[in-house]
């Protein structure tokens, strides 16, 4: 079974709204969480490291602004697109590191959140 | 980071054809992980292979760490398979537990 939960799996908003993705694990704790985001016929980037109970780390070029990372738990991280544009318009994926933690287990992948912004 | 590069880009085949998928990375890896896109955008995790020979079935992975390259097979290739199979891995040091994926490969496998 899925070992991350992600929320919304789709999402319409208007354009200037912010919008929350959420990015739960389960049954295992992830002090880190990733981000990544895939745009049409394009491969994942990684966006940024979600950390818990610290700032998140941001790829280069990724507007911590925009992108707002809240991870308030062991197993909550959320993406929070503000004043959302058509460009933002993008399929969003979070993942998590399996229990042997950072570096000792693979990541588990989300099933992702595909934002488009009219 | 760490530079990932697949090949081929796209692959056509038969069903019941083999293939085989390449990942080439740029530097030492922590980690190495195939995945199959399908058309709903979930990732599939195929292998966990930082080194190695690892096999599931009709498909089998190996990972020459040393050579930085890991390879993907696929045997008796069925139309199920098609998608996007992506390599990514994460390196030491700084960038422990970031993946990097590849471009993809884009396998299309007709009946």
């Amino acid at each position: 079974g899925a070992v991350v939960s992600q929320h919304p799996s789709r999402v319409i908003c208007k354009s200037g709204t912010s919008v929350k993705i959420e990015c739960r694990s389960l049954d295992f704790q992830a002090t880190t969480m990733f981000w990544y985001r895939q745009f049409p016929k394009q491969s994942l980037m990684l966006m940024a490291t979600s950390n818990e109970g610290s700032k998140a780390t941001y790829e280069q070029g990724v507007e911590k602004d925009k992108f707002l990372i809240n991870h308030a738990s062991l197993t909550l991280s959320t993406l929070t697109v503000t004043s959302a544009h058509p460009e933002d318009s993008s399929f969003y994926i979070c993942s998590a590191p399996g229990q042997g933690g950072v570096g000792n287990s693979p990541l588990h992948f989300g099933n992702g959140t595909r934002l488009t912004v009219t | 980071g760490i530079q990932v590069e697949q090949s081929p880009p796209d692959l056509i085949l038969q069903e019941g054809a083999n293939s085989t998928l390449r990942c080439n990375f740029s530097d030492s890896v922590n980690n190495l992980q195939w995945f199959h896109q399908n058309p709903w955008g979930q990732l599939i995790n195929l292998f966990y292979i930082p080194s190695g020979t690892k096999q599931n079935g009709r498909l089998s992975a190996t990972t020459v760490a040393t050579e930085r390259y890991s390879l993907l097979y696929i045997s008796s290739s069925q139309t199920t398979d098609s998608g996007v199979y992506f390599c990514a891995v994460s390196g030491r040091g700084s960038t422990l537990g970031r993946l990097y994926f590849g471009r993809g490969t884009q396998l299309t496998v007709w009946p």
